[in-house]
């Protein structure tokens, strides 16, 4: 079975310091991992993918499969980062999981 | 090029009863997935379907059912409401093919009270 685990509920940090948001997984094939971001008001959206390597909005993410991990980091976070977070697994058999998401405040 | 829509945005259901659930795709996207997210939670994923064929299911009992159409629009059905079922429902749609084909542009869900 494929599960999909943010061990924080709430994370708060200030302006300008750096954010690490954490997701494990467990999959015994090759899965394919994402984050989603959820603004106030606004509907869930990709913020980027492992497959892709690329940073989006000065996030990264790295997929280590030693760890099972892939932890969404930035180095200076900003206001509008505050949002909810959610780590996905997606498999080849059609079926893909979220974590229950982690919600960030970054304070003025 | 149109996002995903969803409709109703809110509705309201007594337990037993059935309702049907509406969405329609993002334009050239053939696949659909199909989440129910309860309060506090992620998404937890019902079902997918790919070029109208069901391609993946989450634990969900039969009473939960789908349809993709011939333009790729889709429909959620639940049968013998529970008080459970009450949620937000979330359609997303995604390419199915190509480099992108997992990518999941969700709609703006259907929030379902089951009194």
């Amino acid at each position: 079975a494929q599960r999909v685990t943010q061990p924080e509920k709430l994370l708060s940090v200030f302006k300008g310091a750096p954010v690490e948001l954490k997701c494990n997984y467990s999959y015994s094939g090759s899965p394919e991992l994402f984050w989603y971001v959820q603004y106030s008001r606004q509907r869930l959206q990709l913020l980027l993918r492992h497959i892709s390597r690329e940073s989006i909005k000065g996030f990264t993410a790295d997929l280590n499969k030693g760890e099972t991990s892939f932890h969404l980091k930035k180095p200076f976070a900003q206001e509008e980062d505050s949002a909810m977070y959610y780590c996905a697994l997606a498999t080849n058999a059609g079926k893909s999981t979220f974590g229950d998401g982690t919600t960030l405040t970054v304070k003025p | 090029e149109t996002g995903v829509t969803q409709s109703p945005t809110h509705l309201i259901k007594t337990r037993g009863q059935q309702v049907t659930l509406r969405c329609s795709s993002q334009s050239g996207h053939n696949t659909v997935s199909w989440y129910q997210q309860a309060l506090g939670q992620g998404p937890q994923f019902i079902f997918q379907y790919y070029r109208e064929e069901e391609n993946g299911r989450g634990n969900f009992p039969p009473r939960f059912s789908g349809l993709q159409f011939p333009n790729y629009s889709s429909e959620l059905n639940v049968n013998a409401l529970e008080l459970d079922d009450s949620a937000l429902y979330l359609c997303a749609s995604s390419p199915g093919d190509g480099p992108d084909q997992e990518t999941q542009y969700f709609g703006p869900g259907t929030r379902l009270l089951v009194l």
